[in-house]
């Protein structure tokens, strides 16, 4: 597709189920972010990737969050045991280069977890 | 530490009318600012972005933004705002990095007829 998809776009999970939520980027792109969005709030960057390798994971909020990207193109976000304050918007992005330099992020959708 | 406050959490305008949504940043040293607009079951979309240089820069759909250094403000302006501009507008700012946007709460635009 030519945008970033994300599946599934709405998740409903009990407490302590895990879930795996699933960006496609737009082909090609070096970086991929992952952010949450709580309701009524900006997004908070989760983590970043160039390419398959996972170079910012500081906005991870536990260590059940866990996020992949293998083969440097899909990426799998990833909450175990999830909990009630996991519940917000997750977004993904995609963008053409890496390292230091701005390029505008491309994002998806969303997946819409809720934690009952 | 870097933040983005954006006062209006919500704002109504006429159809027609001009729109100046607020955005103000606290960073130590020149910003990279980013204006992005979130619609209904959409991904969030870049409208314009500040790195150096004119203070004003202009964006898609007829949106514009200043750049006031002293005032530490990235204001989000339109002179004609249209129904199709309802939409949540995010303020964000870069460091000197690609990532770890900051990013404001937002601000829901609403058109009146």
């Amino acid at each position: 597709g030519a945008g970033v998809s994300q599946s599934p776009r709405y998740k409903v999970a009990k407490r302590g189920q895990d879930v795996a939520l699933r960006c496609d980027p737009i082909s090609g792109h070096v970086s991929l972010f992952w952010y949450q969005q709580a309701l009524g709030q900006g997004p908070e960057f989760l983590t970043y990737f160039q390419n398959e390798a996972q170079l910012d994971k500081s906005g991870l909020p536990s260590d059940r969050f866990f996020a992949e990207r293998p083969e440097g193109s899909v990426s799998t976000l990833k909450i175990q045991r999830t909990q009630q304050e996991d519940s917000a918007v997750y977004l993904c992005a995609s963008s053409l280069g890496g390292g230091r330099s701005y390029n505008e992020q491309f994002f998806g959708p969303g997946t819409r977890l809720t934690v009952l | 530490a870097q933040s983005v406050t954006q006062p209006d959490i919500h704002i109504t305008v006429s159809e027609g009318a001009s729109l100046e949504l607020r955005c103000n940043y606290s960073y130590g040293a020149t910003p990279y600012l980013f204006w992005y607009v979130q619609s209904p079951g959409q991904g969030l979309q870049l409208l314009l972005k500040y790195f150096s240089g004119d203070t004003l820069v202009q964006g898609i759909k007829g949106f514009e933004a200043e750049f006031k250094r002293s005032q530490s403000s990235f204001n989000l302006r339109k002179p004609s705002v249209h129904w199709s501009d309802a939409a949540e507008y995010f303020c964000a700012v870069g460091k000197d990095s690609n990532y770890q946007l900051i990013w404001g709460a937002g601000t829901k635009l609403i058109i009146k007829p």
